[in-house]
Parts: structure tokens; C-alpha cells; sequence
């Protein structure tokens, strides 16, 4: 079974910084990658597929690198809206990371 | 404006059977695959099951075939999870959601189930 790995569990940062959240898995899965976020009580919000296309509505701020088994979201410039938790998801089979919380520092 | 709204969750029995319902407006439910995704605050985000437009393709996570099937009826714009047997680790947030290339477009705002006695 393929698995996730992302780090850092937690990433405590200011507004203006810039995040890397980081994901890692267990074999290659060429570029078939997304990463969502979610807030509290709210549903996940789809952000980035295939590793670097962003979803529409979603801010320039947002990135996706990577290729293989290392993967990358950045947040160019954090806005206090992206505190949240972030969860990086393969296509096939359909796993999820155990997620990066990013908070205020 | 894409809406899916999750109903059926609630407190049941281990044993016991809940449906799950998620009504879908704003876009063309018959033209999207579709998926029931879990979350519980130990296990995190789980896909569960995935059924194609037309109903005839259904996909279940190893784990759970036998006890939960995924169906859906066109013709209200609904999507359904029968969940039978129910034990405690199933008690976790249900979501609907648009499956695109294995993908999850929108999701609904969740419905909690609880397998408690």
C-alpha cells in the first residue's frame, strides 16, 4: 500500500510569511497529486491537482511542486485566512495525508 | 452555485443500518462520478466508495465492501450510502463529493455518524 507522510505535523508561522508544507510517498506517483485545505467545521477545499494546477478560485499565492514521491505546497505570502489544515491526496488508489496544521505563531 | 447537502447521520447502535442521503443542485448530477469520503479525528480523511454517472460502475474500499453500498438516482440529483453492521470505527464525518479523475472537486458541509450503544 502506498503511503503519505506529510511534514511537519504542525508549521507555526506569521501573516506575510511564506509556508512549505511538505509531502512525501512511499513510491512514485508520477505527478498524480493534490492538496486540499480545510478549516475548522468546514468541508475540504480542493487547492491543487496534479501536483501544480490550481483549482479554480484559488489564489495565486498557492503552489504545488514536485514529481515522484516528494511533493510541495507553498504559500507565498500567508493571508490570516490560511491558517487552516492542509491534507496532500494521491489519485490511485485514493489516500490522504494525515495533514500539516498551520498556525499562527 | 454548486450545493451538495449530506442528511441521514445520527446516533445508531453497533449492528444497526443508517442511509445516507446528498442532494446535488447547481451542476448536471448525472454528467459527474461521485464519492462518499469519511474523516474521524484518529484515522483522518478516508475515501469510502464511488459510483459512476449512470450508476452501473461502483467502487468500495476493500475494507468496507459488504457493509456499505454506494448508489445514487439520477433523477432526484441524489446520492446514497447504505451502511449495514455498523461498528464503532465507523462513527466519523460523511462527506459527498464530486470525484474528477479521482479528485474532489466540492463537497458537502458533512453529516456525523455515531456508532455507540
Amino acid at each position: 500500500e502506498i503511503g503519505l507522510t506529510q511534514s511537519p505535523a504542525t508549521l507555526s508561522l506569521s501573516p506575510g510569511d511564506r509556508a512549505t508544507l511538505s509531502c512525501r510517498v512511499s513510491q512514485s506517483i508520477d505527478t498524480y497529486l493534490a492538496w486540499y485545505q480545510q478549516k475548522p467545521g468546514q468541508a475540504p477545499r480542493l487547492l491543487i491537482y496534479d501536483t501544480s494546477n490550481r483549482a479554480p478560485g484559488i489564489p495565486a499565492r498557492f503552489s504545488g511542486s514536485g514529481s515522484g514521491t516528494d511533493f510541495a505546497l507553498t504559500i507565498s505570502s500567508l493571508e490570516p485566512e490560511d491558517f487552516a489544515f492542509y491534507y496532500c491526496q494521491q489519485r490511485s488508489p485514493i489516500t490522504f495525508g494525515q495533514g500539516t496544521r498551520l498556525e499562527i505563531k | 452555485e454548486v450545493q451538495l447537502v449530506e442528511s441521514g447521520g445520527g446516533l445508531v447502535q453497533p449492528g444497526g443500518s443508517l442511509r445516507l442521503s446528498c442532494a446535488a443542485s447547481g451542476f448536471t448530477f448525472s454528467d459527474h462520478w461521485m464519492a462518499w469520503v469519511r474523516q474521524t479525528p484518529v484515522k483522518g480523511l478516508e475515501w469510502v466508495a464511488a459510483i459512476n454517472k449512470d450508476g452501473g460502475d461502483k467502487h468500495h474500499v476493500d475494507s468496507l465492501k459488504g457493509r456499505f453500498t454506494i448508489s445514487r438516482d439520477n433523477a432526484k440529483n441524489s446520492l446514497y450510502l447504505q451502511m449495514n453492521n455498523l461498528r464503532a470505527e465507523d462513527t466519523a464525518v460523511y462527506y459527498c463529493a464530486n470525484q474528477r479523475y479521482n479528485y474532489f472537486d466540492y463537497w458537502g458541509q458533512g453529516t456525523q455518524v455515531t456508532v455507540s450503544s
